[in-house]
Parts: structure tokens; sequence; C-alpha cells
């Protein structure tokens, strides 16, 4: 089955120190991916996506994500979280229009 | 604002009752999706249309529900007969879509829905 797993449900972070929130996809085929995030009364938006033109794709507000295949993962990263970071979070992959499967989401939160 | 809206951003409603939510696109926007987001879940698809053509559908969609896009711009999701179980946020979203390049899909604010 193609699906994506987020391995943490809630990470917590001091504001100023790394963020790495983990996902990853099982595909026979490489996939497509995104990252989108979800702040409270706000809608999803897309913070990145890979599309296999460079395993390092960098998003706004210093998001960055680096596909490894061997590993089968997606890994979401920043290096320095800052207050207004705090969201939810999903890891998406889209083989195709129709077939839209989104993570079920890690909520980061940072501490001052 | 040229993003995608929705309306009603909430709704309460009684089981049984018919509720219809309302998805307004970026305009250029050819595609146009709808999913459904529980607490605490990732968003679920459940269809998606190609200018006015609906071209697929989830399981999760029963046969209450009814989506259309009768000129392709705007969009209409219809609940019938609504069931607790109902109760979700639902997401619209908008793509262009272009032969060869993934698009990116840019998503409203969600209309929150409450079966009593």
């Amino acid at each position: 089955a193609q699906s994506v797993t987020q391995l943490d449900s809630h990470v917590s972070v001091s504001e100023g120190t790394p963020v790495l929130l983990r996902c990853n996809y099982s595909s026979s085929y490489s996939p497509s991916l995104f990252w989108y995030v979800q702040h409270p009364n706000k809608g999803l938006q897309l913070l990145l996506k890979y599309t296999s033109a460079a395993t390092l794709v960098k998003g706004i507000n210093g998001f960055e994500a680096e596909f490894k295949k061997s590993e089968t993962s997606f890994h979401l990263t920043k290096p320095s979280a800052h207050m207004s970071d705090a969201a939810e979070y999903f890891c998406v992959r889209a083989p195709r229009a129709s077939k839209i499967i989104f993570g079920s989401g890690t909520r980061l939160s940072i501490r001052p | 604002d040229t993003g995608v809206s929705q309306n009603p951003r909430h709704k309460i409603t009684k089981r049984g009752q018919n509720v219809t939510f309302r998805c307004d696109p970026i305009s250029e926007h050819n595609r146009l999706y709808w999913y459904r987001q529980t607490l605490g879940q990732g968003p679920e698809f459940l269809t998606y249309f190609q200018n006015e053509a609906q071209l697929e559908k989830s399981r999760l969609l029963s046969d209450r529900f009814s989506a259309e896009r009768p000129k392709g711009s705007f969009s209409t999701l219809e609940i019938q007969r609504t069931e607790q179980g109902d109760s979700a946020m639902y997401l619209c979203a908008s793509s262009l879509e272009t032969s060869g390049s993934l698009e990116t899909q840019y998503f409203g604010p969600g209309t929150r829905l409450l079966v009593l």
C-alpha cells in the first residue's frame, strides 16, 4: 500500500533550537512529496515540495527537507525555531491528482 | 483576497438535515478538490473536478454526499440526511493543472460542520 507515516504526533522544542519533523513514505517508485503547515483557524499552506529535481528542497520560512530514497524518508528541518512556527505539519504524497495522501500530522510546540 | 474561499465557515445542524457548502477556487485554477478532516487526523480526499467534470470520488463519499461544479468555477458539496459521524472540517483546494508538472494545491480555510 502506498502511504505516508509521520513518526511523531507531537514535537516540542525551545525557541532558537533546531526542528526535526520526521516523515517516511512507502512506495514502489519515486513519489511526489510535500510538506504543508496548518495554523489554527487558517488554511493549509504549502511549505515545500519534492519533484525529483533536487534531493534537498528549500521551502518558505526557513524550512527545508531532504529526500532520501535509501531511507524512504522526507524529513522536515529548520535550524532555529521561532514561536510563529507552532502549528500542525503534514507530510503529503501525491502520485497523481486523485491520490493525495496526507500523513496524520505532527503538532509542533515551541517553548519560550 | 484572491485565495480559495469557503462558506460558511461554521455550520451546526441537527441530525437528518441537509447541508450545503460552497467553495470558490482561485479564479484561473481548473482543478478543485474536496477533503474531509476529523480531529487529530490529516485531511482525507473526497473528490475532485477538472473544470466542470467530476473525475474521481473516494469510497468515503457515500450516496448522501454530492458535489457539483456546474460552470467550472465554484463548487458545492451537499450532505443529505446528516449523521453525527459527518461532523468534521470540510476543506476545499484548487490547483492549476499543466501538462507534465505536479501542481500545488491551495487550500481554503474550511467549513467546520457539527451535527447534533
